[in-house]
């Protein structure tokens, strides 16, 4: 299986931040990422596929980049709506798998 | 809209079964691959299963190969996961997703239900 790992676990910005999330894959990808936000109780949420495409209705404020095994998700201009969790997933080889998630938290 | 709409789930004892139900609405479901995905209390995702759009592949993780089984009824409109043997590690929401374009065999998901609560205990 194709492990994919996230850094930070957690990340402690604020409103305004420039905040970035790396995700690692075991083995190359390609461009087969997505980023996916979710909120407590919720589910997640599509922000960026391919590894850069910007999902329709996602602010211009999240960006993505990367291919093969090093990917980034950027998000400029923090808001107050953006403090949750963050996904990285691949859907190159089955099974698809997810990193383990980073918390972005108010600082 | 595009919806997706779990339910069936609820308590169960270890070893016995349950099945959820997926209904799709605002698409066609016949023309996506699609996929359920759970998440265990405090923890990340874990894909579970996929059936190709007309029914004829699933794939399985090895967690749950051999005790579930993902299912469609395309006429209905609705999605299924048949789980049996069920263990105490399968408590978890379980949620299906559809995946964004039609026909493609790899792709984001785009289009979650709201999920559904599985719990196994005694």
């Amino acid at each position: 299986d194709i492990q994919m790992t996230q850094s930070p676990s957690t990340l402690s910005a604020s409103v305004g931040d420039r905040v970035t999330i790396t995700c690692r894959a075991s083995q190359s990808i390609s461009r087969s990422l997505a980023w996916y936000q979710q909120k407590p109780g919720k589910a997640p949420k599509l922000l960026i596929y391919r590894a850069s495409s910007l999902e329709s209705g996602v602010p211009s404020r999240f960006s993505g980049s990367g291919s093969g095994t090093e990917f980034t998700l950027t998000i400029s201009n923090l808001q107050p709506d953006d403090f949750a969790t963050y996904y990285c997933q691949q859907y190159n080889t089955y099974p698809w798998t997810f990193g383990q998630g980073t918390k972005v938290e108010i600082k | 809209q595009v919806q997706l709409q779990e339910s069936g789930g609820g308590v169960v004892q270890p070893g016995r079964s349950l099945r959820l139900s997926c209904a799709a609405s605002g698409f066609t479901l016949s023309t996506y691959n699609m996929y359920w995905v759970r998440q265990a209390p405090g923890t990340g995702l874990e894909w579970v299963a996929v059936i190709s759009y007309d029914g004829n592949n699933q794939y399985y993780a090895d967690s749950v190969k051999g005790r579930f089984t993902i299912s469609r009824d395309n006429s209905k409109n609705t999605l299924y996961l048949e789980m049996d043997s069920l263990r105490a590690e399968d408590t978890a929401v379980y949620y299906c997703a559809r995946i964004r374009i039609a026909m493609s065999t790899g792709d984001a998901y785009d289009i979650w239900g709201q999920g559904t609560m599985v719990t196994v205990s005694p």
